[in-house]
């Protein structure tokens, strides 16, 4: 079993749509968690990093972790097509940052 | 420029060659990452340096593999006797001392 599990998708939206991506991990040591968006052919770029359970918002985009179940979710307002991406979601341990454990990523398409 | 440069963005070799890619993360960052990610899935963690020393080789997948950052700025990282499977898209970080990790766009390595 992989320390974090996506599904890989293509999840396909209209314009508009909220959309909802969700991470499950094993690894209770673990205790930061991020939201990576990766273009084609692009490196990994930070969306938002979480510490705690709960919600934390950034403008169209709400990350969520319930540590109890081991669940994280992203999720995005009035998607755009420019959101269209792949999403990763990963976990580091006590120092955010350090070497991270990816999910497989999950292949998002917001069409107009 | 201002981002994490990698070089050589593609190449393409032949079985049992040698290879090697070379980073060249923001100036001032301490910490150096290399991660390998294959077609459709997350990235892998390969090897973390903290200034010039590998704190952590954990993630090189054999002794073919070797990563060297001699002056604690630009790093190689190097591929021996090259392999069909070696095939992929390995992307560097670096960050401050403890902080987000700043990817750069990937070197894609293909092996005939």
């Amino acid at each position: 079993q992989k320390e974090v599990e996506q599904d890989p998708g293509p999840l396909s939206v209209p314009e508009g749509a909220i959309v909802s991506l969700n991470c499950t991990y094993s690894n209770s040591a673990f205790q930061y968690f991020m939201w990576y968006r990766q273009y084609s052919r692009k490196g990994p770029e930070l969306l938002m990093y979480t510490y705690s359970s709960g919600n934390k918002e950034d403008g169209r985009f709400t990350a969520q972790v319930d540590k109890s179940s081991k669940y994280i979710s992203l999720f995005i307002r009035d998607s755009q097509p420019s959101d269209s991406a792949t999403y990763l979601c990963a976990k580091t341990g006590w120092v955010a940052g350090n070497m991270l454990t990816f999910g497989g990523g999950t292949r998002l398409m917001v069409k107009p | 420029g201002a981002g994490v440069s990698q070089t050589p963005s593609n190449k393409v070799t032949e079985k049992g060659k040698y290879v090697e890619l070379r980073c060249d993360p923001i100036s001032g960052h301490t910490a150096l990452y290399w991660y390998r990610q294959s077609l459709g899935q997350g990235p892998e963690f390969l090897i973390y340096f903290q200034g010039t020393g590998a704190a952590d080789d954990s993630g090189l997948p054999n002794d073919r593999f070797f990563a060297v950052r001699p002056e604690g700025s630009v790093s190689t990282l190097k591929i021996q006797r090259t392999e069909r499977g070696d095939s992929a898209v390995y992307l560097c970080a670096s960050s401050p001392q403890t902080g987000e990790l700043f990817f750069g766009e990937g070197s894609r390595l293909t092996v005939l």
